[in-house]
């Protein structure tokens, strides 16, 4: 079980903000990281805890391992308003029940 | 990268079934695995299984394995996702997407690095 916090976070142009999942067990490195833009599909953002997918912004970093894992947007822009979700897949797979980030 | 393009909304009413279609752009499906997921309206993602094309192997989230079947065509390059018996509770956004499977990975789900637009499925009487 994959549980994150906050469920919901407003921020203002140019902060930074982290994300937080957890995760019941000991998943090593095995979590990935999404973003999804209101109406559309998921995007892969991090995988690995660590690996930037290719064409995501540096901005986005994540960290990590054994049950504790953030993601981190430094300088947030408005594109970035989105709901994010961590996923494990130690164990086949499950996702957190999600973060959704606005922007004041 | 793969485009993923999948079928329209369908509409069904409890009990039935319904095969969801997602094709590679460009006809060809590369080594990943295709996964389907799902997310019911305001709600998180669920995986429901995947196939690996080239091999036609299926692995499935154990709440859907009786209901699911997931299945892949290489020469049209299209999966597909049939699910019967239909309740309610399964109107969602259904969406494939490619899977990629590092070698760390402990079964055969790794990361979806690809997704298609998804595909309202709403079951209602």
């Amino acid at each position: 079980q994959m549980t994150q916090s906050p469920s919901s976070l407003s921020a203002s142009v140019g902060d930074r903000i982290t994300i937080t999942c957890q995760a019941s067990r000991d998943i090593s490195n095995l979590l990935n990281w999404y973003q999804q833009r209101p109406g559309k599909a998921p995007r892969l953002l991090i995988y690995d805890v660590s690996n930037l997918q290719a064409g995501v912004p540096s901005r986005f970093s994540g960290s990590g391992s054994g049950t504790d894992f953030t993601l981190t947007i430094n300088k947030v822009q408005p594109e970035d308003v989105a709901t994010y979700f961590c996923q494990q897949y130690e164990s086949l797979t499950s996702f957190g029940q999600g973060t959704r980030l606005e922007i004041k | 990268q793969v485009r993923l393009i999948q079928s329209g909304a369908e509409v069904k009413t409890p009990g039935s079934s319904v095969k969801v279609s997602c094709r590679a752009a460009g006809g060809v499906f590369t080594s990943k695995t295709i996964n389907w997921l799902r997310q019911a309206p305001g709600q998180g993602l669920e995986w429901l299984g995947s196939v690996i094309p080239f091999l036609g192997s299926t692995d499935y989230a154990p709440d859907f394995q009786d209901r699911v079947t997931i299945s892949a065509d290489r020469y049209t390059a299209t999966a597909y996702m049939e699910m019967r018996s239909l309740r309610s509770e399964d109107t969602a956004i259904y969406y494939c997407a490619t899977g990629i499977i590092p070698s760390t990975a402990p079964s055969r789900v790794g990361y979806f690095d690809t997704w298609g637009q998804g595909t309202l499925v709403a079951a209602s009487s």
